[in-house]
């Protein structure tokens, strides 16, 4: 069971917007960056979004980071049928003394 | 361009050894930090842990499941971080991933090895 809790599953059709959400605590999200990464089938996961808001360089504005207290949300707008992946945040827990992932969010796009 | 390539995995039965390699280039690799993440057939992403660089004590933290039994080390002669791994469980099977590491989280990753412990 993850410490970061995230939808198991979400979905839109293309063009839409979707919106994934991870759940954290005070020792996670409460006091730390959150970090989004996307995986897709069959690859190694990338990085999306870095300290909470922020975009690598490369990845399109169409994918928004925000954080809300012990909460977070990653925001995919104009969805595409390549955006089907799994998508994770994570942040470093203070009380684990490590960085902790959120279980997973499996997008469709219908 | 970053580059993280990873070798060593293979199959391995329960109480064994393995160590896994990850080669880094396109990057400084002597004043970044690097991490491996490890991914259970079907499952999410699980961190193992990091090693910082010398400047900031070349330390290494470990997650709880494999404090004691893993050992990250780094060698910035030749770009390389190692997994040493032993006393291996069937619950370490999984692909472990290699990467860089910017304010303690992952940024940019290997393509990963398979770790198969198995009888």
């Amino acid at each position: 069971q993850s410490v970061l809790t995230q939808p198991p599953s979400a979905s839109g059709t293309p063009g839409q917007g979707v919106t994934i959400s991870c759940s954290g605590s005070s020792s996670n999200i409460g006091s730390d960056y959150v970090y989004w990464y996307r995986q897709l089938p069959g690859t190694a996961p990338k990085l999306l979004i870095y300290r909470n808001n922020q975009r690598p360089s490369g990845v399109p504005d169409r994918f928004s980071g925000s954080k809300s207290g012990t909460s977070a949300s990653l925001a995919i707008s104009g969805l595409r049928s390549e955006d089907e992946a799994d998508y994770y945040c994570a942040a470093w827990d203070d009380s684990l003394s490590g960085v902790i992932f959120g279980g997973g969010t499996k997008l469709t796009v219908l | 361009e970053v580059q993280l390539v990873e070798s060593g995995g293979g199959l391995v039965k329960p109480g064994g050894s393995l160590r896994l390699s990850c080669v880094a280039s396109g990057f400084t690799f002597s004043i970044t930090w690097m991490g491996w993440v490890r991914q259970a057939p079907g499952k999410g992403l699980e961190w193992v842990g990091h090693i910082k660089n010398k400047a900031d004590g070349g330390t290494a933290d470990y997650a709880a499941p494999v404090k004691g039994r893993f050992t990250i080390s780094r060698d910035d002669s030749t770009n390389t971080v190692s997994l040493q791994m032993s006393t291996l469980k069937t619950e370490d099977t999984g692909v472990y991933y290699c990467s860089t590491v910017a304010n303690r989280n992952s940024w940019s990753w290997g393509q990963g090895t398979l770790v198969t412990v198995s009888s």
